[in-house]
């Protein structure tokens, strides 16, 4: 069962803004769209956005999401120390009946 | 308060058992799918397997296939892995998550270690 595609590291400066990518097939990130999630070192997983560009209640408004196709991004504008984390997409994938992750990226807030 | 509790995990022998459960309050536990994920130790997130609200439809990762079983009791508002023929290659954090087509809320994680 193929995962989705992350790349292993992004890094950005304070108060600048990181876009994270997440690529798929037509199965499942073009197809269901993907969530993003939110971990930090030591603590389980946190949603950030669902069906693209969905935010629960409590994220920041400066975390945003959008798919083009078989690729779904976050971008996280204003960057804050506490952004720092590991973030991974998921996404269910229709045609296998099994949920995928990302490998995770991991965003360092230099 | 919404809240998922983890347990039952711990040190256990290649081939071995083990039976985790997740403890759910604060939500009606019967309307929602629920899932596990796990992460080995400095790695990233593995789904493991889902199960409908009623029970009634099961999904498994294949690398679990044949060997773990989801399940629930909803009366009891308690999701269940049962792991049988343990590998060295389960070790990991194990997670359930509420399914309402993306995992909204998280338990703690509870670790199994499998190790002679």
């Amino acid at each position: 069962q193929a995962g989705l595609t992350q790349p292993p590291s992004v890094s950005k400066g304070l108060r600048q803004t990181a876009t994270l990518t997440c690529t798929g097939n037509s199965n499942n990130v073009g197809n269901q769209g993907a969530a993003w999630l939110q971990q930090h070192q030591g603590h389980p997983p946190k949603l950030l956005s669902y069906r693209n560009n969905n935010r629960p209640s409590g994220i920041s408004e400066r975390l945003s999401a959008s798919r083009s196709g078989n690729t779904v991004s976050l971008t996280i504008t204003g960057l804050q120390p506490e952004d720092e984390a590991d973030y991974y997409c998921s996404a269910w994938d229709s045609s296998l009946s099994v949920w995928v992750f990302g490998g995770g990226t991991k965003l360092t807030v230099l | 308060e919404v809240q998922l509790l983890e347990s039952g995990g711990g040190l256990v022998q290649p081939g071995g058992s083990l039976r985790l459960s997740c403890a759910a309050s604060g939500f009606t536990f019967s309307n929602y799918a629920m899932t596990w994920v796990r992460q080995a130790p400095g790695k990233g997130l593995e789904w493991v397997s889902s199960i409908s609200d009623s029970g009634g439809n099961t999904f498994y990762a294949d690398s679990v296939k044949g060997r773990f079983t989801i399940s629930r009791d909803n009366s009891k508002n308690t999701l269940y892995l049962q792991m049988k023929s343990l590998r060295a290659e389960d070790t990991a954090v194990y997670y359930c998550a509420q399914d309402t087509g993306a995992f909204d809320i998280w338990g703690q994680g509870t670790m199994v270690t499998v190790s002679s």
